[in-house]
């Protein structure tokens, strides 16, 4: 069974730095890339980028370029999102998801979400 | 935002049937597949529909997916109170570099 297993609730300052896990199992986690989805309070989803955690190619949304830093483990089958300084801003569900086929927005198994609050 | 989402909310009732549309352009829809995904509150998004027309095992015939020019529906047919959700559409955008989401429909079941 395919599942994707993301670390726990976060709260953080300001300035902070971060990183959180996605941990895969029941399926070869090299040979599939991994996604990561934004979701801010109430809004809708955006595509932050993706991994491909056989050769560590990524390719990041133009929103998150700079802010954020994508990276596997294929040892322990657990990709990585970091960010070095936090925002308020970047308050937030973040869900990682496995690409499916060729379409780079078709995720077919999902993380069930890590939840990030960034307040002073 | 480059892909759009329309109607931003829609009711039916239980059996009916409801149309949403996700509208972009060349360098997204027109040139690239499109996702769509089913999101209830307080639960992580589950694909639908992927390459335009596609259902992942386990998503029942009543959603279907089409695409024509820089456009695409989800239509879901026999609507049902477990239907009840927001509906995102999704695809890559070449000019962006970037994969883009609709804003997302809300829909209700009467």
């Amino acid at each position: 069974e395919v599942q994707l297993v993301q670390s726990k609730t976060e709260v953080k300052k300001p300035g902070e730095s971060l990183t959180i896990s996605c941990q895969a199992s029941g399926y070869t986690f090299s040979n599939y890339w991994i996604g990561w989805v934004r979701q801010m309070p109430g809004q809708g989803l955006e595509w932050m980028g993706i991994i491909y955690p056989g050769d560590s190619d990524t390719r990041y949304g133009p929103p998150f370029r700079g802010r954020v830093s994508f990276s596997a483990d294929r040892s322990t089958r657990t990709a990585y999102l970091h960010w070095s300084s936090l925002k308020a801003s970047d308050t937030a569900i973040y869900y990682c998801a496995r690409r499916l086929g060729l379409d780079y927005l078709a995720f077919d198994f999902w993380g069930q979400g890590t939840v990030l609050t960034v307040s002073s | 935002q480059s892909v759009s989402t329309r109607p931003p909310s829609v009711s039916a009732a239980p059996g009916q049937k409801v149309t949403i549309s996700c509208s972009g352009s060349s360098s997204n829809i027109g040139n690239n597949y499109v996702s769509w995904y089913q999101q209830v509150p307080g639960t992580a998004p589950k694909l639908l529909i992927y390459d335009n027309n596609k259902r992942p095992s386990g998503i029942p015939d009543r959603f279907s997916g089409s695409k024509s020019g820089t456009s695409a529906t989800l239509d879901i047919t026999g609507l049902q109170t477990g239907d009840e959700a927001y509906y995102f559409c999704g695809a890559w955008d070449n000019s962006l570099g970037a994969g883009v989401f609709g804003g997302g429909t809300k829909l209700t079941v009467l």
